[in-house]
Order: C-alpha cells, then sequence, then structure tokens
C-alpha cells in the first residue's frame, strides 16, 4: 500500500465550482498534514496546514479525520488560477511523504 | 537572496560524467532534504539532513552522495548515472521542531537529463 494515495485526476470544472480532493495515508504514527500547491514545471509550495479540528483559509477549506486515516481539501469558487496539481503531503518522524497528486483544471 | 536556491536549473550529462548538484537556504533553518521527482510518480524522499548530520537515507543507490558541509548548504553528487535517474531534484529545507506548523520550503529544482 503507498503511504499516501491521491485520486490524481484530472479534475476539470468550470469557474465558480466547488471541488473536493481526498487522501489516504497509511501510517497511523504520522504526525502533521499538509496540502501543497505544484504548478507546471514549478516547485510545490505550501497551500495549508491540516489540523484535526478542520481549518479554513479564504476558498480553501482542509479536514483531517486521523481514525480514518483520511485528508480533505475543498475549494469553493474555483478560480482559473486554481489549475494545479495538489499534493497531499504527511509529516512522518525522518521526513515527509507526498502523494502523487492531483491535476485541477478551471476552465473559463 | 532568500528562500532556498538551487543551481544548476538544468544539466545534461553522460552516464560516465561526474557532477554535483547545489542547493543553498536563506532561511536559518537546521534540516535539508534531498526529494526526486519522476513523470507521474510521487515525490521520493532521499536523504534528510538535520543538524548536518545524515538522520535518514531512503534505500538510494550509491551513485548519489550527498554532501551537507554546514546548515545552509547540501549537495548531491552523481556519478555514473542510468537514464532512469532522468528527474527533477529538488531540495527543502526546514525548521526542526517547526515542521509540523510551517512544512517545507522547496528549491526551484535542477531538472536532470542522463543520456
Amino acid at each position: 500500500r503507498k503511504e499516501v494515495e491521491q485520486d490524481p485526476g484530472p479534475f476539470n470544472v468550470p469557474e465558480g465550482a466547488t471541488v473536493a480532493f481526498n487522501c489516504t495515508y497509511s501510517n497511523s504514527a504520522s504526525q502533521s498534514f499538509f496540502w501543497y500547491r505544484q504548478d507546471c514545471r514549478k516547485e510545490p509550495k505550501l497551500l495549508m496546514s491540516v489540523y484535526s479540528s478542520g481549518n479554513e483559509d479564504g476558498r480553501f477549506t482542509a479536514q483531517l479525520n486521523r481514525a480514518s486515516q483520511y485528508i480533505s481539501l475543498l475549494i469553493r469558487d474555483s478560480k482559473l488560477s486554481d489549475s494545479a496539481t495538489y499534493l497531499c503531503v504527511v509529516n512522518i518522524k525522518g521526513g515527509m511523504r507526498f502523494g502523487a497528486g492531483t491535476r485541477l483544471t478551471v476552465k473559463p | 537572496e532568500t528562500g532556498v536556491t538551487q543551481t544548476p536549473r538544468h544539466l545534461v550529462m553522460g552516464m560516465t560524467n561526474k557532477k554535483s548538484l547545489k542547493c543553498e537556504q536563506h532561511l536559518g533553518h537546521n534540516a535539508m532534504y534531498w526529494y526526486k521527482q519522476s513523470a507521474k510518480k510521487p515525490l521520493e524522499l532521499m536523504f534528510v539532513y538535520s543538524l548536518e548530520e545524515r538522520v535518514e537515507n531512503n534505500s538510494v543507490p550509491s551513485r548519489f552522495s550527498p554532501e551537507c558541509p554546514n546548515s545552509s548548504h547540501l549537495f548531491l553528487h552523481l556519478h555514473t548515472l542510468q537514464p532512469e535517474d532522468s528527474a527533477l531534484y529538488l531540495c527543502a529545507s526546514s525548521q526542526e521542531g517547526q515542521t509540523r506548523i510551517g512544512g517545507y520550503t522547496f528549491g526551484s529544482g535542477t531538472r536532470l537529463t542522463v543520456v
């Protein structure tokens, strides 16, 4: 089983749509959780941390369910500039483990 | 300069060459990492350095040799690589104890092609 699994997509949505990404992780000792964004041929950049209580940053909402080892990211009112690959990241002692990413394309 | 800087941005090398990738961070972090990103695969953690000591080596072939002379610099020495080693090599840094909050900061990467 992969350490971090994501639906690779692609997700093609119109502007203004709401889209949700899911992620599962295999190591129950995982300590912290993140969503990163990676644009084509660029480095990953931190989008937001994910907390058990759920957290929101503008149009982005992240949720963590430790019991199910499941993480989600919700994007509301999608913008063209949201088009990117979204990486689910789990911090295990010794280093962060990345999912393969979910590709999102927002169209006019 | 700010952030994490990697050089070169692009590298083409033959299988018999020896080359080095360089990473420098200006964030005052005390941990640095090498990741490999191949097409349509997750980032693979290669090496972890914390306080200039290597704390993890994820079964990376010996043709990849890391070096961390101080907390700001990290190198990846390459020799006798194979074509399947062609990938984007990303360096990252973090502050131990604050990774939980801030995650990692990545450099722009070196795109390596082995011919």
